[in-house]
């Protein structure tokens, strides 16, 4: 099957420590995308990848780290230096072209105490 | 700067009710929009994409229209039953990086 896996899909960690969340795909795209929700919240882009080994800072970068080493992998780092890192993350990817619709993962709820 | 907002953050109506969510958006020069669902605790279902050329998408009971002058787009739900119950988001794409913009979203209650 085809698709978008997250993982783990609840994530506990101590303020403090880095935790690395997961995102791979087996669809081909090119684009992968990380989005933050806050309760009652829509979605707020983190970082984006459109090739290997390139990626942008979204509109909230500040505390995340991500790298693209290979096409079908997108891991994301919640670093100490994130002030709120408790929500619900979401990756995404996307076929080349501008009119191709976003295909999203089932998420990941971290929790930090 | 783009901003998408989604009116009303909730809704309830009883089963069999034709519904329409509205999104508006203030950037008028957008590639597309989107809306998805979202059950909770799920990720993201796509239910149609508009592109910017196009005025209107249709999916089984869900319609989806787009006037870009105005920046509106409306979600029509046809004869609702209990299952449609969800969030519902939509997100436009200002430009070619496909960077989404999301409104904060509809929640949606289908009573029996």
């Amino acid at each position: 099957d085809g698709g978008i896996t997250q993982s783990p899909k609840y994530l506990f960690r101590k303020e403090g420590q880095n935790v690395t969340l997961s995102c791979e795909q087996n669809l081909n795209h090119d684009a992968m995308y990380w989005y933050r929700q806050d309760p009652g919240q829509g979605l707020r882009l983190i970082y984006y990848s459109q090739i290997v080994n390139d990626f942008q800072k979204g509109d909230i970068a500040e505390g995340y780290s991500v790298s693209r080493e290979k096409k079908e992998s997108f891991p994301l780092t919640v670093t100490s230096a994130q002030k709120n890192p408790t929500a619900f993350y979401l990756c995404a990817s996307k076929p080349p072209g501008e009119t191709y619709e976003q295909y999203f993962g089932p998420g990941t709820r971290l929790t930090v105490t | 700067k783009q901003e998408v907002t989604q009116i009303p953050a909730a809704l309830s109506v009883p089963e069999g009710e034709n519904l329409v969510l509205n999104c508006s958006f203030t950037d008028s020069a957008i590639y597309n929009l989107q809306w998805f669902r979202q059950d909770p605790g799920k990720g993201l279902t796509s239910l149609l994409l508009i592109q910017s050329s196009q005025r209107e998408q249709t999916s089984g009971r869900l319609n989806a229209s787009l006037d870009k002058s105005s920046g509106r787009s409306t979600l029509y739900i046809a004869a609702s039953q209990p299952g449609d119950s969800a969030t519902y988001l939509c997100a436009v794409i200002n430009g070619n990086t496909g960077k989404l913009i999301f409104g904060q979203g509809t929640t949606l209650q289908v009573k029996p």
